[in-house]
């Protein structure tokens, strides 16, 4: 089992453009979670996603939007990126809901704006 | 308390010293807490998820303990080795939110 799966693992972005990033959960695992870690905080909460739909969103704009696919790995999308939107982002999977259920981490994608 | 806290935010020890971190969070509508452990250029690892008011959960020389009516967790590690060096982040979930993790507490321990 490879665990949770992100791509890339590093990435260098201008202002305003786009980027896209991938997850592949856990085998097994039906929900994805995305987060945000930016420098000297702790994960913040983006959104999570279960049998395609987006069932939870953190505090976030619209400019960051995910999808699920059916194979449950899933993409997050930054638009219009600021400098504010360096982070590592990463993602967690679980079997069900992340309440009661330990999550299962990726090794995250570091994301600089210039 | 609107967040969660985790105090202190860093501390040395020694191998074989034990050592305790606490983690405070707001004990109304309390669903869950979990504690992970981030190890330098890993990826987070799930220790517990406590969800009973008086819980006491181990895992070799890992345990955690939680009071959700005052709203704190204690984790302790006995015998620290220089293998438990690492971040340690407690989350917690409330009604209607994700899991809010806190800043973490970084343990460094020397042999």
């Amino acid at each position: 089992d490879a665990g949770v799966t992100q791509s890339p693992t590093h990435l260098i972005k201008t202002r305003g453009q786009q980027v896209t990033l991938r997850c592949s959960p856990k085998s097994g695992h039906d929900t994805v979670s995305w987060y945000q870690q930016a420098l000297g905080q702790g994960p913040q909460f983006i959104f999570q996603y279960y049998e395609e739909e987006e069932r939870q969103r953190g505090n976030f704009p619209d400019r960051f939007s995910g999808h699920q696919f059916p194979n449950y790995s899933s993409e997050l999308n930054v638009n219009a990126l600021l400098l504010g939107d360096s982070a590592l982002y990463l993602c967690a999977s679980s079997l069900g809901d992340t309440t009661y259920n330990e999550q299962f981490f990726g090794p995250g994608t570091r994301l600089t704006v210039l | 308390i609107l967040n969660v806290e985790q105090s202190p935010q860093s501390l040395h020890v020694q191998e074989g010293d034990s050592t305790n971190f606490t983690c405070s969070f707001p004990s109304s509508n309390f669903y869950a807490l979990h504690w992970y452990r981030w190890e330098t250029a890993k990826s987070p690892e799930a220790l517990f998820v406590m969800t009973l008011n008086g819980d006491e959960k181990k895992k070799g020389r890992i345990s955690a303990t939680l009071n959700t009516k005052e709203g704190y967790s204690y984790l302790y590690i006995k015998g620290s080795q220089p293998e438990d060096s690492a971040t340690y982040l407690c989350a917690f979930i409330k009604a209607g939110t994700a899991l809010i993790f806190g800043k973490g507490t970084t343990l460094s321990v020397s042999s």
